[in-house]
């Protein structure tokens, strides 16, 4: 089955501890990105990577830190720099990056901070 | 910039009954559309979208979407509800960057029997 997967599936986070949120997919698409999603909030953009090796931050990426080593992988650490982390976190991946490209939603990782 | 307005937070409506979900949108030139659902505690599920063409778009799971280029809205209907479509659904429209989509607030439906 094709599709993307998020680990996992809850995160506990301490104070000044910096955590990493899996995001992989097997759909064999360019582009992938991660959403913060709030109560009431709806979802906004941290960072997204249109190919291997390349990301540019969203609306709202300062205390976050992502890499693209692997087309497949799109980690993201939610750094002790963060200071709200309580969230649930959203990935998400395209065929390509583009306005006309539908992006497809992982699980995604509910994180609480202890 | 982009946005995208989800006047409702809460609609309720009875089983059976039709459902139109608004989405009022801010952009300049021709909008890529989208509608997501969220079931609790889950990822978005992509309802429909609209890119150009018949502005009545159709959807998974019995739902449509009309586009209206004069009142700048993208609403979403269902004319019969079942229990299973309680959920939370979202309003998204692409950005000019291209490489994000910028989402209304949500609605939460609830169906009551």
């Amino acid at each position: 089955d094709g599709g993307i997967t998020q680990s996992p599936k809850y995160l506990f986070r301490k104070e000044g501890q910096n955590v990493t949120l899996s995001c992989e997919q097997n759909l064999n698409h360019d582009a992938m990105y991660w959403y913060r999603q709030d109560p009431g909030q709806g979802l906004r953009l941290i960072y997204y990577s249109q190919i291997v090796n390349d990301f540019q931050k969203g609306d709202i990426a300062e205390g976050y830190s992502v890499s693209r080593e692997k087309k497949e992988s799109f980690p993201l650490t939610v750094t002790s720099a963060q200071k709200n982390p309580t969230a649930f976190y959203l990935c998400a991946s395209s065929v390509r990056g583009g306005q006309q490209e539908t992006q497809y939603f992982g699980p995604g990782t509910r994180l609480l901070v202890l | 910039a982009q946005s995208v307005t989800q006047p409702d937070i809460h609609i309720t409506v009875s089983e059976g009954a039709s459902l139109e979900l608004r989405c009022n949108y801010s952009y300049g030139a021709t909008p890529y559309l989208f509608w997501y659902v969220q079931s609790p505690g889950q990822g978005l599920q992509l309802l429909l979208k609209y890119f150009s063409g018949d502005t009545l778009v159709q959807g998974i799971k019995g739902f449509e979407a009309e586009f209206k280029r004069s009142q700048s809205s993208f609403n979403l209907r269902k004319p019969s509800v079942h229990w299973s479509d309680a959920a939370e659904y979202f309003c998204a429209v692409a950005s000019n960057s291209g490489y994000a989509l910028n989402f209304g607030k949500g609605t939460s439906l609830l169906v009551t029997p």
